[in-house]
């Protein structure tokens, strides 16, 4: 069964803190997203990644294909970094649709 | 450079109605795939259109549909609504059907079914 789970569900951190959100999924992928979701909707994609490391700013996100999990990282949160992440993978190489966790949700305090 | 761009925003219809949900894809892209995203949940597949063709679905019923023309936009249509269908409906379109490529996200249209 083709799956994805994130954790923590919920995370609240002080302003400045390092955060970490992690990814693990159940079969081999293609390709895996990291995704931020603010109210009311819209979807910005951050990252996507199959193998290795990728850093954008204050994110960087890893990928361990044999151990079958990634990890979204955060330098130095400010409140606007209040949102839900979400992974998202490809299962396989035949199938282009993305499979998505339910997200973590995210909220730094000053 | 204009992303994508859904319409409506927000949208209410009762039971038993039809609705068309409308999406332009990033300039360049030239396949849209369309997710419901109820409550508190993360994104589910309904289907991808490439050259206006339906190419993958996801596990919806065939009051879901969709079509694609020559311009790339889509539309989604739903029939014979359901309380159930209220959700967000995501659109996201890419380049080429191969997977490859990053998928960029329109803000989506917030369904409501009374």
């Amino acid at each position: 069964k083709n799956e994805v789970e994130q954790s923590p569900q919920n995370l609240t951190a002080q302003e400045g803190e390092f955060i970490t959100i992690n990814c693990s999924y159940s079969v081999g992928i293609s390709a895996l997203h990291w995704l931020q979701q603010h109210p009311g909707g819209g979807i910005v994609s951050l990252f996507m990644l199959s193998s290795g490391k990728k850093k954008h700013g204050r994110l960087i996100a890893t990928i361990n294909i044999q151990e079958k999990h990634s990890s979204l990282h955060i330098t130095a949160s400010h409140p606007r970094d209040s949102a839900v992440y979400i992974c998202a993978v490809r299962f396989g190489t035949g199938a282009n649709n993305l499979f998505f966790g339910t997200g973590t949700r995210l909220t730094v305090i000053p | 450079d204009a992303g994508v761009t859904q319409s409506p925003t927000h949208l209410i219809k009762t039971r038993g109605q039809q609705v068309t949900l409308r999406c332009s894809p990033k300039s360049g892209h030239d396949t849209v795939s369309w997710y419901q995203q109820a409550l508190g949940q993360g994104p589910q597949f309904i289907f991808q259109y490439y050259e206006e063709e339906e190419r993958q679905r996801g596990n919806f019923p065939d009051r879901f549909s969709g079509h694609q023309f020559p311009n790339y936009s889509s539309e989604l249509n739903v029939n014979a609504l359901l309380l159930g269908d209220s959700a967000l409906y995501l659109c996201a379109s890419t380049i080429g059907d191969r997977g490859n490529q990053p998928q960029h996200f329109g803000d989506g249209t917030r369904l409501s079914i009374l």
